[in-house]
Formats: C-alpha cells, structure tokens, sequence
C-alpha cells in the first residue's frame, strides 16, 4: 500500500525567509505523481506544485520548488522569500500513474506553516 | 468556470440522524471525488466516481454511507443513523480525465459535520 509521511506537525519562518517542509512516502510504483496542496484556514485546498516520476528535473512555480528524491521517496518543498499569505496547512499528497487506476490522492498528515512578520 | 461548490457548509446533527451533502463539480469534469478530513489530518480517500459510475469505495465506506452521481453530474454523500466518530469535513473534489492523465484535481471548501 501507499503511504505518505510528513514528519513535521508546524514549521514557522520569518517573513522574506526561506522554509523547507518534508515528505517521504512509499510506493512499489514507478510511475506516479506527487503533489503539493495548500490548505488556508476554512478555505478550499489548492494546487501548489506537482511532480511527475519520470521527469528528473525539480519543478518550480515562482517561489516554490521541490527536491525531488526518486531513490530515497523523498519530495521536500522549498518556499522562498516567503510572504504572510503562505499561511497554511500544507499536504503532500501522491497518486498512481495509469490508465485503469481511479486517479485518487493519497494525502500526507500534513505541515503547518506559520509565517512570522 | 465556479469551481468545486458543497452544501451545506456546515451541519450540526443529532446522533442517530441521516445527513445529506451535495456537491457540484466543475462543470465537465468527469471524474469525483469524496475525502473525509478530520481536524489536523490529512484528507482520506472514500470513493470515486467517473461519471456516474461509482468505481471505488475505500473500507472507509461503512455500510451507512451511501454515494451516489446521478447523471454523471453533481453527486450526493448520504450518511444514515449518525455517529459521533462521523464529524469531520467531508471534502469533494473533480477533475477531468481520460486514461492516465494526470490532470489537476480541484477540491470544493468542505461540508463540516458536528454529530452531537
């Protein structure tokens, strides 16, 4: 079965700073994706960044970007110059890549981050 | 495009109760989803729907939750005789798919159950 781990209750940075959240997960697949989503209080979940197994470069949107660790099952994410809006909750999730698989997220227990000004 | 909607926002049930929740997806998608979010947790899976076919239901499923997508549509999470374990978010999601794609999934904002 797959799971995803995120070993890291809350992490706070200074505001303009740099934060590093974890995510390891397990998997026997070899052809998946991991995401990102960001969950503000009592606002909807959102696509933060994602990640195809097979693609070995890291991806980045803006400040986000991911270290991507095929062999170790690792997927951290990097926030640079962070900003008070970063605010959240925030999940790694997986999902299985292929055609007769239902496409479901399997979620990580998730990071809170706090920004600090 | 409106995005994932859910009603209602919030439920405060007796135990024992049925409860109801609806969800619209994005128009088009084809593919629903339900998760089940308690405070501080990450979101667990519980069913999937393509369509209107319901193709997984996770053990989560117990036998007083029913699921349904009538239409390939919107889809309904009914939840018969109420338990207090039961309150959580329940939260929807969409997306559009055919094959292995691997398009994004748009969640709505939760339907909070308090059983009491």
């Amino acid at each position: 079965a797959q799971t995803v781990t995120q070993s890291q209750p809350e992490m706070s940075v200074q505001e303009a700073e740099t934060v590093t959240l974890s995510c390891t997960y397990d998997t026997s697949e070899s052809d998946y994706y991991l995401f990102w989503y960001k969950q503000p209080p009592s606002r909807q979940m959102i696509l933060v960044i994602r990640q195809e197994a097979y693609k070995q470069q890291n991806a980045t949107e803006n400040r986000f970007s991911v270290n991507f660790q095929k062999a170790a099952k690792s997927f951290s994410l990097k926030i640079s110059d962070s900003q008070l809006g970063d605010a959240a909750m925030y999940f790694c999730a997986y999902r299985i890549r292929g055609s007769s698989n239902t496409g479901k997220l399997i979620f990580g227990q998730g990071t809170t981050l706090q920004v600090k000004p | 495009d409106t995005g994932v909607s859910q009603d209602p926002r919030h439920k405060i049930t007796k135990r024992g109760q049925n409860v109801t929740f609806r969800c619209d997806p994005i128009s088009e998608h084809n593919r629903l989803y339900w998760y089940r979010q308690t405070l501080g947790q990450g979101p667990e899976f519980l069913t999937y729907f393509q369509n209107e076919a319901q193709l997984e239901k996770s053990r989560l499923l117990s036998d007083r939750f029913s699921a349904e997508r009538p239409k390939g549509s919107f889809s309904t999470l009914e939840i018969q005789r109420t338990e207090q374990g039961d309150s959580a978010m329940y939260l929807c999601a969409s997306s559009w798919g055919r094959g292995n794609s691997g398009n994004t999934i748009y969640f709505g904002e939760g339907s909070w159950l308090t059983v009491v």
